[in-house]
């Protein structure tokens, strides 16, 4: 069956450590998302990218970093020069990245806690 | 600058009771697309429904319908004879044309049915 993996699901930091959420889509996606939840302020974009080696800055990008060297996946690094990055992440694909018509398929997300 | 707003933070009904969640956006555009997403306890979202902003059709699917009004810029839900299963989190969320397919949701909204 085709979605989005997310791993792990539950991800736990010490301060002062770079970690990595992995995210693969076997969608045949063109577009990839990451977006960061927090309790009461709905889902806040971090990057994102529409096609395979490119990606744009969403709207809290400081303190991470991301790739697309494949379709396939877009792992998200959260470094240590993010303040707070206790949160629940949430990855998601579209068919493509232009016209906003398809909306996305979600992953079922890495809950990240700082330790 | 584009928002959307779920003014409801919680909702609390009791089971077989009719429940709306109210979504009101703002865009500059003229093309956009809205949607609503269902977020269940295991955290994945769920994707329920997409409008385009030519369409203001309302919508029936069994127990869910909404009312899409532009004149008050509000794509509302409404749940007819809740059940316990229904409850979770609802974002609703706004794309527009050429802005990288991204999403903007609303804060969200929780919905909590008791039997």
């Amino acid at each position: 069956d085709g979605g989005i993996t997310q791993s792990p699901k539950y991800l736990f930091r010490k301060e002062g450590q770079n970690v990595t959420l992995s995210c693969e889509q076997n969608l045949n996606h063109d577009a990839m998302y990451w977006y960061r939840q927090d309790p009461g302020q709905g889902l806040r974009l971090i990057y994102y990218s529409q096609i395979v080696n490119d990606f744009q800055k969403g709207d809290i990008a400081e303190g991470y970093s991301v790739s697309r060297e494949k379709k396939e996946s877009f792992p998200l690094t959260v470094t240590s020069a993010q303040k707070n990055p206790t949160a629940f992440y949430l990855c998601a694909s579209s068919i493509e990245g232009r016209t906003g018509l398809y909306g996305y398929t979600f992953g079922s997300g890495t809950r990240l806690t700082v330790v | 600058a584009q928002k959307v707003t779920q003014a409801q933070t919680e909702i609390s009904v009791v089971e077989k009771e009719d429940v709306t969640l109210d979504c009101v956006y703002e865009t500059r555009d003229t093309t956009y697309y809205l949607f609503w997403y269902k977020q269940p306890p295991s955290g994945e979202l769920v994707f329920l429904i997409r409008r385009n902003s030519f369409d203001e059709q309302n919508e029936i699917s069994g127990r869910y319908s909404w009312n899409f009004q532009k004149s008050t810029s509000s794509f509302n839900f409404t749940i007819t004879a809740s059940q316990v299963v229904d409850s979770a989190v609802y974002f609703c969320a706004l794309s527009e044309v050429n802005k990288g397919g991204k999403l903007i949701f609303g804060q969200g909204t929780e919905l909590s049915v008791k039997p």
